[in-house]
């Protein structure tokens, strides 16, 4: 069964800063998708940004990057230029691509302090 | 605003009792999944429907049931409700969720269900 495990329960960074949050996954399979969504108190589900498996090349969307190491079955999210803005609960996501069902991690909550 | 809308926003009902919560998929999205989010067991899949039929089942007790209309909205029926049924229900959908065409999902603002 796939799994997917983040770590830290919570961080933080100073506004401006960079900040990495850590996703470890667990799978058979060798095509698959990679998500992070956001999570603010407002409780609205946001897609953050997608990596496919079968891509070598990090995703990456404005201030939002991610570290794809398929080997290590990895897949962190760098946030730079941290704003007050990006405050939330951040999940790393894993889609079965045969069904489209998302595995979720347990979510990593992001303080941005001014 | 992801496109996807769910009705109600809130519900809150006593244990025993049904409640049925809605959802609009964005504009041509054929796909619906529903999640239920709760404090202890976090982010779970439950079902998904493609473009009227069942096509994945997750952690759904039988007391839960869906079903996608033609007009592309879903329905999640929860019956006998306990406490622990107390959650956040989320649906999302996307483009396909054919097999093999996975597309990435645009989730609605949730269904907070609150059971007394």
């Amino acid at each position: 069964a796939q799994t997917v495990t983040q770590s830290q329960p919570e961080m933080s960074v100073q506004e401006a800063e960079t900040v990495t949050l850590s996703c470890t996954y667990d799978t058979s399979e060798s095509d698959y998708y990679l998500f992070w969504y956001k999570q603010p108190p407002s409780r609205q589900m946001i897609l953050v940004i997608r990596q496919e498996a079968y891509k070598q090349q990090n995703a990456t969307e404005n201030r939002f990057s991610v570290n794809f190491q398929k080997a290590a079955k990895s897949f962190s999210l760098k946030i730079s230029d941290s704003q007050l803005g990006d405050a939330a609960m951040y999940f790393c996501a894993y889609q079965v691509k045969s069904t489209g069902k998302l595995i979720f991690g347990q979510g990593t909550t992001l303080q941005v302090k001014p | 605003d992801s496109g996807v809308t769910q009705t109600p926003k809130h519900l809150i009902t006593a244990t025993g009792q049904r409640v049925t919560l809605r959802c609009s998929p964005r504009s041509g999205d054929l796909s619906v999944y529903w999640y239920q989010q709760s404090l202890d067991q976090g982010l779970q899949f439950l079902i998904q429907y493609y473009n009227g039929e069942e096509r994945a089942k997750g952690n759904i007790l039988e007391r839960f049931s869906a079903q996608q209309f033609p007009d592309l909205h879903s329905e999640l029926n929860l019956s006998s409700l306990e406490l622990g049924d107390s959650a956040l229900y989320f649906c999302a959908s996307s483009v396909d969720g054919d097999r093999g065409k996975s597309g990435e999902q645009y989730f609605g603002p949730g269904t907070r269900l609150t059971v007394t």
